[in-house]
């Protein structure tokens, strides 16, 4: 089974921060990552698709990148409306989901 | 408008039967695959296992293989998640979503509460 291992685990930000998340696998997964966001009481929301897709409807402030791998989720510019776990998953073996980043009020 | 609609919160005792529902609408059932996916309180997403509904072709992650069984019914565009057998630590809620590919998961159902306890 392919490992994903997100960090940090969770972080303190500022409305306006970078926000930089990390999700490295345990064997080289191509191109087959994406990431979501969930926050609490509700179902995930599909964000990235394929390392660095952006899904429609979301906004262009989130973006990712990688290969091999390690890959990144970056928000450049965090909004209120982002504070939220975020998770990345794997689908190159059987699908996986890392262990999630939870963003916080700093 | 695509929509995946899950049946309603259970309550059930160990050793207990139970079947709970996914119903698309909006697309073509039979286009897209439907993976199942168990949060367990205060955790994490875990992938249990996917089916597509053309022709019933499932499959599980190691985890969850021969703990549970993923159906559908194309006449009705319904998945299903099934226990012959309910334990305690099956407590979670579980989500079910459409993948174009068996890959990422676009669009997800709004989670049904499953509660074990005698």
């Amino acid at each position: 089974d392919i490992q994903l291992i997100q960090s940090p685990s969770s972080v303190s930000a500022s409305v306006g921060d970078r926000v930089t998340i990390t999700c490295r696998a345990s064997q080289v997964i191509s191109s087959w990552l994406a990431w979501y966001q969930q926050k609490p009481g509700k179902a995930p929301k599909l964000l990235i698709f394929a390392v660095s897709s952006l899904q429609s409807g979301v906004p262009s402030r989130f973006s990712g990148s990688g290969s091999g791998t390690d890959f990144t989720l970056t928000i450049s510019s965090l909004q209120p409306e982002d504070f939220a776990t975020y998770y990345c998953q794997q689908a190159n073996n059987f699908p996986s989901f890392g262990g999630g980043t939870k963003i916080e009020i700093k | 408008e695509v929509q995946l609609v899950q049946s309603g919160a259970e309550v059930k005792k160990p050793g207990e039967s139970l079947k709970i529902s996914c119903k698309g609408s909006g697309f073509s059932f039979t286009g897209y695959w439907i993976a199942w996916v168990r949060q367990m309180p205060g955790k994490g997403l875990e992938w249990m296992g996917i089916i597509d509904p053309r022709d019933s072709d499932s499959r599980y992650s190691p985890s969850f293989q021969g703990q549970v069984t993923i159906s559908a019914d194309k006449s009705i565009s319904t998945a299903y998640l099934q226990w012959n057998s309910l334990k305690a630590s099956d407590t979670a809620m579980y989500f079910c979503a459409r993948s174009y590919d068996s890959s990422a998961l676009d669009y997800w159902g709004q989670g049904t509460l499953v509660t074990v306890s005698s």
